[in-house]
């Protein structure tokens, strides 16, 4: 089975502080992504990768950025978080090799800034 | 750019009922993805059901089923013999074809819920 794992489920921050936000796949995804949840808004494309060292935004990428240096990881950073970035965050990865156009996610973690 | 349109914020259905989520879409293409996504209460999101757009027949996955109008761009979800286990958040989502760097486009979701 594909896993994703993020390194918190549960995240507490004060505003101003760099955050930096951990994923990690273990199925050898060429591609990975960032989303935010927002309840009514639903899930928005912060940033994704489709290769190492290779980024591209998404539909929000503003207050955000982001570093992959291996495959298997992704990291998403807060340079310095603010209270509107109080959110869900789910990574997730795709293949290239069937199931095709199948995204994996991680459980999520749940960022509140203060 | 690509929307998706869930039109139903929140529905309700007996246990052992039908029930349908509505999705609409818009798109350019000719040719991308179209998923249900489920996320109960654990908040991990698991795929639900696929389609193809190039495939006429709507996809089938035990109690869950889609009727896919391609031309109405239209992508509901039917959910056979409710059970409680199938609470949770349903997105719908969309995605070009052509390799898997770009991300899906989530409608706002649809919360379900199961009265026993």
């Amino acid at each position: 089975d594909v896993k994703v794992t993020q390194s918190s489920r549960y995240l507490v921050k004060r505003t101003g502080e760099k955050v930096f936000l951990e994923c990690v796949q273990d199925m050898d995804h060429e591609n990975m992504f960032w989303y935010r949840q927002d309840p009514g808004l639903g899930l928005r494309l912060i940033y994704f990768s489709y290769d190492v060292k290779m980024k591209e935004k998404g539909d929000i990428p503003e207050g955000y950025s982001v570093s992959r240096e291996k495959k298997e990881r992704f990291s998403l950073i807060l340079e310095s978080a603010s209270t509107n970035q109080t959110s869900m965050y789910l990574c997730a990865s795709i293949g290239r090799a069937p199931p095709y156009n199948e995204q994996f996610f991680g459980p999520g973690t749940r960022l509140t800034v203060l | 750019a690509q929307t998706v349109t869930q039109s139903q914020p929140e529905m309700s259905v007996q246990e052992a009922e039908t029930v349908t989520l509505s999705c609409t879409y818009d798109t350019s293409e000719s040719d991308y993805y179209l998923f249900w996504y489920k996320q109960p209460p654990s908040r991990q999101m698991i795929l639900v059901i696929r389609q193809e757009a190039y495939k006429q027949q709507n996809a089938t996955e035990n109690r869950f089923s889609v009727n896919f109008q391609k031309a109405a761009k239209s992508f509901s979800l039917k959910i056979s013999d409710s059970q409680l286990g199938d609470a949770a958040m349903y997105f719908c989502a969309y995605k070009r074809s052509g390799g898997g760097a770009d991300g899906l486009t989530f409608g706002k979701g649809t919360h379900l819920i199961i009265q026993p």
